[in-house]
């Protein structure tokens, strides 16, 4: 079935610090969404991205469609504590309109 | 945004017994509904999709009459975990569909189950 690897799987950091995480699969998708889960809760919607080549933030967060459509890529600019958590990028399941399949997750821990 | 909210949020039950979670979506009408499960440290795992007044739909591996789950009305759809095991514990997310949006799913905050 259909895999998304994620990498690095954690990274610690500095607060003030940039990150880079990507997402990368054996097939291609045409959808890419970026959300983020903080402990004990449910994932949020972060980002999502449409198009090959397609570049789009939301605040401090950008995120990059592949021109491949296989992988994706999302920075986080000048971290803050509240940027911890575990960030899942995910794309529509083979043969269906609506289930998602899930990256492996990146866990973003920052150190002040 | 679109809110789906859990309920509960926190249960412990005794091997043996069901357990109910309710899914809702709070200010849209969600025709799609789907439910997860998280083991600590991993990923998101598709258990079942479930469309309002139809059978879910559940994933390779997940047995349906363990996990029965019924999606009466277009806000709300419930999980009842039958015959818990302790290897059932988990955190358990629904989420939802809105409108057009369908590659966007909405999440609820999540159940943790305990099964002692």
């Amino acid at each position: 079935g259909q895999q998304l690897n994620q990498s690095p799987q954690s990274m610690f950091i500095q607060e003030g610090e940039d990150v880079s995480m990507n997402c990368t699969s054996s097939s291609i998708f045409n959808t890419w969404l970026w959300y983020k889960q903080d402990p004990g809760e449910g994932p949020v919607l972060l980002i999502a991205l449409y198009k090959a080549g397609e570049l789009t933030s939301n605040g401090r967060l950008t995120a990059q469609f592949g021109i491949t459509r296989k992988d994706s890529f999302l920075n986080i600019s000048a971290s803050i504590p509240s940027d911890v958590g575990i960030y899942f990028c995910a794309g529509p399941s083979t043969g269906t309109a609506s289930k998602l399949t899930f990256g492996t997750g990146t866990r973003l821990q920052v150190t002040l | 945004g679109a809110v789906v909210s859990q309920h509960p949020s926190r249960v412990i039950c005794k091997s043996g017994t069901s357990v109910k979670i309710e899914c809702r979506s709070l200010d849209f009408q969600a025709t799609t509904m789907f439910w997860y499960r998280q083991f600590p440290k991993q990923s998101l795992m598709l258990m079942a999709t479930s469309n309002e007044g139809s059978k879910a739909t559940y994933e390779q591996g997940v047995e349906k009459d363990k996990f029965l789950i019924n999606h009466a009305s277009l806000t709300l759809s419930t999980l009842t975990v039958t015959s818990a095991h302790p290897e059932d514990s988990s955190f358990y997310i629904c989420s939802g569909i809105e409108g057009s949006y369908y590659n966007e799913q909405f999440f609820g905050p999540g159940t943790r189950l305990t099964v002692l």
